[in-house]
């Protein structure tokens, strides 16, 4: 059973780097058929896509935040990650990281179960 | 953000039948793309319920189903359940600006 864990630090100080790593256990990250998501939720408030990678590093990300956003992939960990770049506190929310097909399978499924950022002086 | 709008709150009692509503836009929704559906509860993965507009993942009650019909979406919970009181969000594909992967604005399910 495939599982994902979002791992990194839970406080961040503003103008600086968020960065986050989401582990993927029970099955290969190095599969054509998937790309892996990073999602977050603000406190109170709903889902937002992030960004996408692919185990080739093939990346697209949300045009609101593509500025800012970098996703990468390390295959012989297993791992994928994110760097959010000069972060303020409207980017403190729980981080998750997910698996989706490519289309028209374009589900998530499964999610890790998320991680609070705060940013905060 | 959201780009899919859903109703705040909906609320139930025990044993009875709510539905969920997930409206788009011809980007997305009506553009033919398909609606997913999950259940968020705090502190834990978020779960998938509905995929393709009304399939169900194994492990999913057959009390939960889906629907799709234009530009909107539904997600219908029969004999309602107190484990069920969480959020409830939508998510589909959409090809404008917003962004490949738009999510609905989240559903609070109160079982009272």
């Amino acid at each position: 059973q495939l599982q994902l864990q979002e791992s990194g630090p839970g406080l961040v100080t503003p103008s600086e780097t968020l960065s986050l790593t989401c582990t993927v256990s029970g099955g290969s990250l190095s599969t054509s058929s998937y790309f892996w998501v990073w999602i977050r939720q603000p406190p109170g408030k709903g889902l937002e896509w992030i960004g996408s990678v692919d185990y080739s590093g093939s990346t697209y990300y949300n045009p609101s935040l593509k500025s800012r956003v970098t996703t990468s992939v390390d295959t012989s960990k297993n791992q994928f990650s994110l760097e959010l770049r000069s972060v303020t506190s409207e980017d403190t929310a729980v981080y998750y990281c997910a698996r989706i097909g490519r289309y028209p399978h374009n589900w998530l499924d499964p999610w890790g179960q998320g991680t609070l950022v705060s940013v905060s002086p | 953000q959201s780009v899919l709008t859903q109703p705040p709150s909906v609320s139930g009692a025990p044993g009875q039948r709510i539905t969920i509503s997930c409206t788009g836009s011809s980007s997305n929704i009506g553009a033919g793309y398909d609606v997913h559906w999950y259940q968020v509860v705090p502190g834990t993965a978020p779960k998938l319920l509905i995929y393709g507009n009304n399939k169900r993942p194994s492990g999913v009650p057959d009390r939960f189903s889906g629907s799709k019909s234009g530009t909107s979406a539904s997600l219908a919970i029969t004999g309602l359940q107190s484990e069920d009181e969480t959020d409830y969000y939508c998510q589909s594909y959409d090809t404008s600006l917003s962004g490949f992967y738009v999510f609905g604005t989240g559903t609070k399910v109160t079982v009272l």
